[in-house]
């Protein structure tokens, strides 16, 4: 596609659910980013994926989060026993390989707005 | 490790006045700079980026910004503002040898009719 693109937009689930939360980067580019943005915050990095392996996911909170990207394009956020704390805008990225960088440019997608009630 | 610090989380300027928005980052190696700009309810939307070369750089909507190193500085200026620059600011740092994108906390523009 021409962009990035998250569904769901808006996900509403109850405290203890599981959710996943799928994104679709543009075609061609290796690198993918999850990012969590809390109101009145800037992204923060959860996970990074170089091709289909999970080269850096320090940024996850904790064991209920886990990220895949089985084929090397779309990749899939998942979020077991959800807890109100994780209401939150989660954002993904793509990025194309430059002079065997990744890291010149991050395309966004418009976000998942999960909400945990 | 690295970061960036946006001072001022909220802006009001006049239209057609000066922008300028402040980041200043922290990094033990080179670093590429970036400024996004996030509407309401949008994604994260490039504005500028500096990685190597002329310290200098310029954007979409007509915003600039320029790197000092000396200053570990990468404000961005925008010479007139306009009603549509209303929105979300963010820096972020990254480097030739690092795959994350550092945010900062942002900085909320209002223009002022």
């Amino acid at each position: 596609g021409a962009g990035v693109s998250q569904t769901p937009s808006n996900k509403v689930t109850e405290k203890g659910k599981y959710v996943e939360l799928r994104c679709d980067p543009i075609s061609g580019h290796t690198a993918l980013y999850w990012y969590r943005q809390s109101l009145g915050q800037g992204p923060e990095f959860l996970i990074y994926f170089q091709g289909t392996g999970a080269a850096d996911d320090s940024g996850l909170p904790n064991d209920r989060f886990f990220a895949v990207r089985p084929e090397g394009s779309v990749s899939t956020l998942k979020i077991q026993r959800t807890e109100r704390g994780d209401s939150a805008v989660y954002l993904c990225a793509s990025s194309p390989t430059v002079r065997a960088r990744t890291n010149t440019e991050a395309f966004f997608g418009q976000g998942t707005r999960l909400t945990v009630v | 490790a690295q970061s960036v610090t946006q001072l001022g989380s909220h802006v009001s300027v006049s239209e057609g006045a000066l922008v300028l928005l402040r980041c200043n980052y922290s990094s033990s190696v080179p670093p590429y700079l970036f400024w996004y700009v996030q509407y309401p309810n949008q994604g994260l939307q490039l504005l500028l980026k500096y990685t190597t070369g002329a310290t200098l750089v310029k954007g979409i909507n007509g915003f600039e910004a320029e790197f000092k190193k000396s200053e570990t500085s990468f404000h961005l200026t925008k010479p007139s503002a306009h009603m549509s620059d209303a929105a979300e600011y963010f820096c972020a740092v990254s480097s030739n040898t690092g795959n994350q994108f550092y945010f900062g906390t942002g900085t909320s523009l209002t223009v002022i009719p």
